[in-house]
């Protein structure tokens, strides 16, 4: 199974607005990462927090992570219809040394 | 730097027939990962090499499926023989030690 967990599946909001997506795990992490995928393309990544740190921005997106809850987020602000893609939360377990990946939210952008 | 690079970038075969796919990780990553992507199981990490090592295989189907990465700048991905429920983009993606992965455009194979 899955180690992460989005939440929602999917999220349709319009040009401006800001989304927000959830991601928990299960295990203990050495860090927690974000990945964006447009149709047909490979995984971007987007952003790492490790799991000493609480909060990381970078331009509109900004991570939070709660280890206490295994649960992390990912905002982005203003949204624009090129942020429509999956967004995918990936765990780097203490267990191990490779990520496992989540089934991902499916983010649409009207614009 | 060109990013990982994976060849070919799509591949149609027939059932039976080997299929072996490419991926060149960026100079420097002593990492490389090879995932399966579905509709129906999502990413899955199939295999990966830590300086040229393999660590974790347990995620290969079958027998059917090989690895190998014979120096850092290359390795491969074989399915002999290959069945129609092989059909996935594969993504190749490479690391340096606690950093972001970087991701190959993937190969999309269908199998018939």
């Amino acid at each position: 199974s899955q180690q992460g967990e989005e939440d929602p599946q999917a999220l349709s909001i319009q040009e401006g607005e800001n989304a927000t997506m959830n991601c928990s795990y299960k295990t203990s992490i050495n860090n927690l990462q974000w990945y964006r995928q447009n149709s047909g393309r490979g995984l971007v990544h987007l952003i790492l927090i490790r799991s000493n740190e609480r909060e990381k921005h970078s331009g509109r997106l900004r991570v939070t992570l709660d280890t206490s809850k295994k649960s992390s987020s990912l905002l982005i602000t203003a949204s624009r219809a090129a942020d429509t893609a999956s967004y995918f939360c990936a765990t780097d377990a203490i267990s191990g040394s490779r990520l496992t990946f989540g089934e991902g939210t499916q983010l649409t952008v009207n614009p | 730097d060109a990013g990982v690079i994976q060849s070919p970038r799509h591949e149609v075969t027939e059932m039976g027939q080997e299929v072996t796919l490419r991926c060149k990780p960026i100079s420097g990553h002593n990492s490389l990962f090879w995932y399966r992507q579905t509709m129906m199981r999502g990413l899955e990490l199939l295999i990966y090499f830590n300086n040229n090592v393999p660590i974790d295989d347990s995620g290969m189907p079958e027998d059917r499926f090989s690895a190998k990465m014979p120096n850092a700048s290359f390795s491969t991905l074989k399915i002999q023989p290959s069945e129609p429920r092989d059909s996935a983009v594969y993504f190749c993606a490479s690391s340096a030690a606690n950093y972001g992965y970087t991701f190959g455009s993937g190969t999309r194979l269908t199998v018939v």
